[in-house]
């Protein structure tokens, strides 16, 4: 049973464009919502996360929107760059606990110049 | 530099040949975790570490053992490999304490291990 769905799975933007991924979560109990990126031969970094007391969360370019009531939340990059091509997870997790993210299937992403 | 490091990174082997995939990390973390990460299934945790001497299962345990006997290293153990647990394995720490630090999980860059 997958508790966090993503898509797209893989997603092709033109540079300066705005890219735009979703997730949906299952289990209430969540209470932090990370995405990572993870580039070919490394592990995923943190990108920015969320908690679902706050509707939304920019940092620089990447913009995460949650919906509580919906149990969707959405990462948004603005202004996206070729730099920015990586495969992005979306991830749900309790912060106390065993803290076990459980990660989405991952979105690929290409940012063409 | 604050990191996670991984040995070997690319590991081949046969059915039933233990083996063992070592995680250090050099920020004092208290907590660690093993996870896999399968094509179409994002990444799914295998053991954790709340502290030294403290380990429990993660989601998919099966066929895996870890000890945390120092706070730093986070070893992962196959005792008798099988194919299906070729996979891309990844190490990560977080602080204890505070929701917002410990919720934050550092990853290793990854052990790609194939299993004939």
């Amino acid at each position: 049973q997958q508790q966090v769905k993503q898509s797209p799975q893989s997603l092709i933007v033109q540079k300066g464009g705005i890219s735009i991924i979703n997730c949906a979560y299952e289990n209430t109990a969540f209470d932090y919502f990370p995405w990572y990126q993870q580039f070919p031969g490394k592990g995923p970094a943190l990108l920015i996360a969320i908690r679902p007391d706050v509707s939304e969360k920019k940092e620089g370019r990447f913009t995460i929107s949650f919906n509580k009531s919906a149990k969707q939340f959405s990462l948004h990059i603005m202004d996206s760059q070729p730099g920015d091509s990586a495969t992005y997870f979306c991830a749900a997790s309790k912060a106390t606990g065993r803290r076990a993210l459980t990660f989405g299937s991952g979105t690929r992403l290409q940012v063409q110049p | 530099e604050a990191q996670v490091t991984q040995n070997p990174r690319y590991l081949i082997t046969v059915t039933g040949k233990k083996l063992t995939v070592t995680c250090s990390q050099n920020m004092n973390h208290e907590y660690m975790s093993w996870y896999r990460q399968d094509p179409g299934l994002g990444l799914r945790q295998i053991y954790y570490s709340m502290n030294v001497e403290v380990t429990d299962k993660g989601d998919v345990p099966e066929g895996y053992k870890v000890s945390r006997k120092e706070k730093r290293n986070f070893p992962l153990i196959l005792e008798s490999p099988s194919p299906n647990q070729t996979s891309l394995y990844f190490c990560a720490s977080s602080l204890n304490g505070g929701r917002a630090r410990q919720a934050e999980q550092f990853f290793g860059p990854g052990t790609r291990l194939t299993v004939l």
